[in-house]
């Protein structure tokens, strides 16, 4: 069956950078691509970026260009998610989606999260 | 960037009724919307893609469609609802992409 199992939670103080890893299994990682997507406490859902494990093409939203960067690992069918120079208003849960190749999709499967708290 | 507006924030349903939610795009996005549930402490669940086409395992009491031919409106409703129904709902667009877009939610709470 599909799954994407992520890291664990990570604290963090501001500044700092945070890696997250989104681990693929029961499907072809390369036929599909990889969204990540986050979540304030009791916030609503927040789009960051796609990756395509099918070419390694990206795109991140405005709000996290030049911030984060979302690469693959096809040969553990591994996505990542850096953000760099940490903010408080950073803390939220991060989620990794299966997600379209070429292009946004409907996500069928999600990760169970990643909590990132960000606090000096 | 398409923005996605749900409508109410909150709605209140006794079990065994029914709930219809709104989700209006600030422009037409054909009909590539997708529609999730969320219970507290867990990721999203994807029920309803294509406007109207339940996700795998979905339940045929959960249903999506959307009026006119702007493909601006749409509506997710829940025809009897069942104690484990309650929960927050986000409508998705993935039509004018990137980036992705979602509403703000609706949460729906036991009368």
């Amino acid at each position: 069956q599909v799954q994407l199992v992520q890291s664990g939670a990570e604290v963090k103080k501001p500044g700092a950078s945070v890696k997250v890893s989104c681990k693929a299994s029961g499907y072809t990682f390369t036929n599909y691509g990889i969204s990540w997507v986050r979540q304030a406490r009791g916030q609503g859902l927040e789009w960051m970026g796609w990756i395509s494990a099918y070419n390694g093409d990206t795109t991140y939203t405005q709000t996290f260009q030049g911030r984060v960067t979302m690469t693959t690992d096809t040969s553990t069918s591994t996505a990542y998610m850096e953000l760099r120079s940490l903010r408080s208003d950073d803390t939220a849960v991060y989620y990794c989606a299966r997600d379209g190749p070429v292009r946004g999709d409907p996500y069928d499967f999600w990760g169970q999260g990643t909590l990132v708290t960000v606090s000096s | 960037e398409i923005v996605m507006t749900q409508s109410p924030a909150t709605l209140s349903v006794s079990p065994g009724e029914r709930a219809t939610l709104s989700c209006r795009a600030s422009q037409g996005i054909s009909i590539n919307l997708a529609w999730y549930q969320q219970k507290p402490g867990q990721a999203p669940r994807l029920l309803i893609y294509g406007a109207s086409t339940r996700a795998t395992g979905i339940p045929a009491r959960f249903s999506g469609s959307w009026s006119g031919t702007e493909f601006t409106e749409f509506t997710l409703t829940i025809s009897s609802l069942q104690s484990e129904d309650f929960a927050v709902y986000y409508c998705h667009q993935y039509d004018n992409w990137p980036p992705a877009t979602f509403g703000q939610g609706t949460r729906l709470e036991i009368k």
